[in-house]
Formats: C-alpha cells, sequence, structure tokens
C-alpha cells in the first residue's frame, strides 16, 4: 500500500463547479498535512496547510480525519486558473514529507 | 528576499555518467530536502540534509549522495546513471517544522 493515496482523477469540471478531492495516508503517526499545487512543468507550490479543526481559505476548505487517516480539498466556484494538478502532502514525526501521486484538475469554459 | 533556486534549469546525459545538481535554500532555511518527480508521479523523496548531515533518506539506491554546505546550500550527486534517472529533481527547504518551499527543479534527461 502506498504511503500516500489521492483519488487518480483527472477531474473535468465546467466553471463555477464544486470538485473535491481525497486523499488518505498509511502512517499513523503523520504529524501535519497540506495540500500542494504544481502547474505543468513547475515546481509544487504550497496551496494550503490541513488542521485537524479543519480550515477554509477563501474558495478552498481543506478537511482531516485523524480516525480515518483522510484529507480532502473542496474547491467551490472554480475557476478556469484552478486547473493544475493537487498534491496531498504528509509529513510524519521524522519530518519526511510524503507526496501523494496527485490528481489533475481541468476546468473548462 | 530570494527563495530556493536551483541549478542548471536543464541538463542531458548519457548513461553511465555523474551529474551534480545545486541548491540554494530560501533566505533563513536551514534544512534542504531533495525529491525525484517522473512523469505523471508525485515527487519521491531521496534524501535530507541539516546541519551539513544527511538526516533522513528515502528509498533510492547509494548511487544518490548528496552534500549540505555552511552556508546551507546543496548538492546532489548521481553516479552512473540510468535512462531510468531521468526526472525532474526538485530541491525544497524548510526551517523546523515549517511547510516546505520548492525552488523551480532541473530537469535531467539520459540518452
Amino acid at each position: 500500500r502506498k504511503e500516500v493515496e489521492q483519488d487518480p482523477g483527472p477531474f473535468n469540471v465546467p466553471e463555477g463547479a464544486t470538485v473535491a478531492f481525497n486523499c488518505t495516508y498509511s502512517n499513523s503517526a503523520s504529524q501535519s498535512f497540506f495540500w500542494y499545487r504544481q502547474d505543468c512543468r513547475k515546481e509544487p507550490k504550497l496551496l494550503m496547510s490541513v488542521y485537524s479543526s479543519g480550515n477554509e481559505d477563501g474558495r478552498f476548505t481543506a478537511q482531516l480525519n485523524r480516525a480515518s487517516q483522510y484529507i480532502s480539498l473542496l474547491i467551490r466556484d472554480s475557476k478556469l486558473s484552478d486547473s493544475a494538478t493537487y498534491l496531498c502532502v504528509v509529513k510524519d514525526n521524522n519530518n519526511d514529507m510524503r507526496f501523494g501521486a496527485g490528481t489533475r484538475l481541468t476546468v473548462k469554459p | 528576499d530570494a527563495g530556493v533556486t536551483q541549478s542548471p534549469t536543464h541538463l542531458i546525459k548519457t548513461r553511465g555518467q555523474q551529474v551534480t545538481l545545486r541548491c540554494s535554500p530560501k533566505s533563513g532555511h536551514d534544512t534542504v530536502s531533495w525529491y525525484q518527480q517522473a512523469l505523471g508521479q508525485g515527487p519521491q523523496f531521496i534524501f535530507q540534509y541539516y546541519e551539513e548531515e544527511e538526516r533522513q533518506r528515502g528509498n533510492f539506491p547509494d548511487r544518490f549522495s548528496g552534500h549540505q554546505f555552511p552556508n546551507y546550500s546543496s548538492e546532489l550527486n548521481v553516479n552512473a546513471l540510468l535512462l531510468g534517472d531521468s526526472a525532474l529533481y526538485l530541491c525544497a527547504s524548510s526551517l523546523g517544522r515549517e511547510p516546505q518551499h520548492f525552488g523551480d527543479g532541473t530537469r535531467l534527461s539520459i540518452l
């Protein structure tokens, strides 16, 4: 089993749609959780950290369920500029970051 | 405030050769991690350097080695290159438990 698993995608949605990505992790000792965004042929960039209480940043909402070892990202009112690959990232107690394979999102007019 | 910088941007090598990639961390960061990202995959952790020592290592062979200098910059060395080593090599820096910041990467092609 992979350490971090994500929805395989790709997700193709119209502008204005709401889309949700899921991610599960295998290491119960994981300490920190993040969503990164990666544009084609570019480096990953931090989108948001994920907190146990859930957190929101504009149109983006992240949720963490430690009991189920599950992380989610919700994007509301999708924009064309949201098209990218979204990487689920888990940091363990050794400070190692483990990346999922990514979920590709394409938002169409 | 310079972010993470990597050099070179692109590199073409042949099988059996050796390569050195370089990374300068973001100002104020003391930890450097290296990742390999194959096409269509997420980044795979190679190793992490802190205080000039390799602190953690992923599942990569000994052909992959590194170094961190007193100014926190780092090098990734790969010996006896294989076709399968073709990938985007990403350097990320961080301070403590803060999220990592990535450089633009070095795209390595092995012919």
